[in-house]
């Protein structure tokens, strides 16, 4: 079944900065890449989600890529603030010896320092 | 407003003695499932539900039951909790459909701590 692989698990950026998240899956029969972010206290969210036939998706300060041919996916911040502090999940969208389940990663933990 | 509603929030007891976490949705989602969060092992499912009647196993069902009587609910029951049942719990639904279709929508989970 479906594999995804997350990294780092903790990242320290200054404010301003970029930041850039990394996911591997090892379905080649995944097509939909969410990835959720996770503030304090609450459940994960939406924050931007890729299908397989577009390669880069854009909305606002977030963007994510996804390299089908290397079965990679990244999560992109630019510029950014304390509200981006937060817990970031990637996801794949198993086939079916998965069940069609979404599998998820790890979880990244990113720190804004101001 | 949108919403998947836990409850309880915070729940302690104590081994063996039977729980239920409650999970409801208006959004009238076919698939709801149930994920426990542990420290460095980020989502885990435990259970999904693809409509109602129809449950199947996630990866870590052992010591957890659903069940899906309605389509709005999908409790979650722990018949006699262990301390490894110690956990963070989270409820989600998603569409089957349409342009919100597998995008999951969470609760505010749930923090068990089972003595």
């Amino acid at each position: 079944g479906e594999n995804v692989e997350q990294h780092p698990s903790t990242l320290s950026v200054q404010e301003g900065d970029s930041a850039v998240i990394k996911c591997t899956y090892s379905d080649s029969a995944s097509n939909y890449f969410p990835w959720y972010k996770q503030e304090l206290g609450k459940g994960p969210q939406l924050i931007i989600d890729i299908r397989s036939n577009v390669g880069e998706k854009k909305d606002q300060r977030i963007a994510v890529t996804l390299n089908k041919t290397a079965k990679h996916f990244s999560l992109h911040i630019t510029e950014t603030q304390p509200e981006d502090s937060a817990v970031y999940f990637c996801a794949a969208l198993g086939g079916w010896d998965s069940n069609y389940q979404l599998i998820w990663g790890a979880g990244t933990k990113l720190i804004i320092k101001p | 407003e949108a919403q998947v509603t836990q409850n309880p929030r915070y729940l302690i007891t104590v081994t063996g003695k039977k729980l239920t976490v409650t999970c409801s949705q208006n959004m009238n989602h076919e698939y709801m499932s149930w994920y426990r969060q542990d420290p460095g092992l980020g989502l885990r499912q435990i259970y999904y539900s693809m409509n109602v009647e129809v449950t199947d196993k996630g990866d870590v069902p052992e010591g957890y039951k659903v069940s899906r009587k309605e389509k709005r609910n999908f409790p979650l029951i722990l018949e006699s909790p262990s301390p490894n049942q110690t956990s963070l719990y989270f409820c989600a639904s998603t569409s089957m459909g349409g342009l919100a279709k597998n995008i999951q929508y969470f609760g505010a989970g749930t923090r068990l701590s089972v003595l």
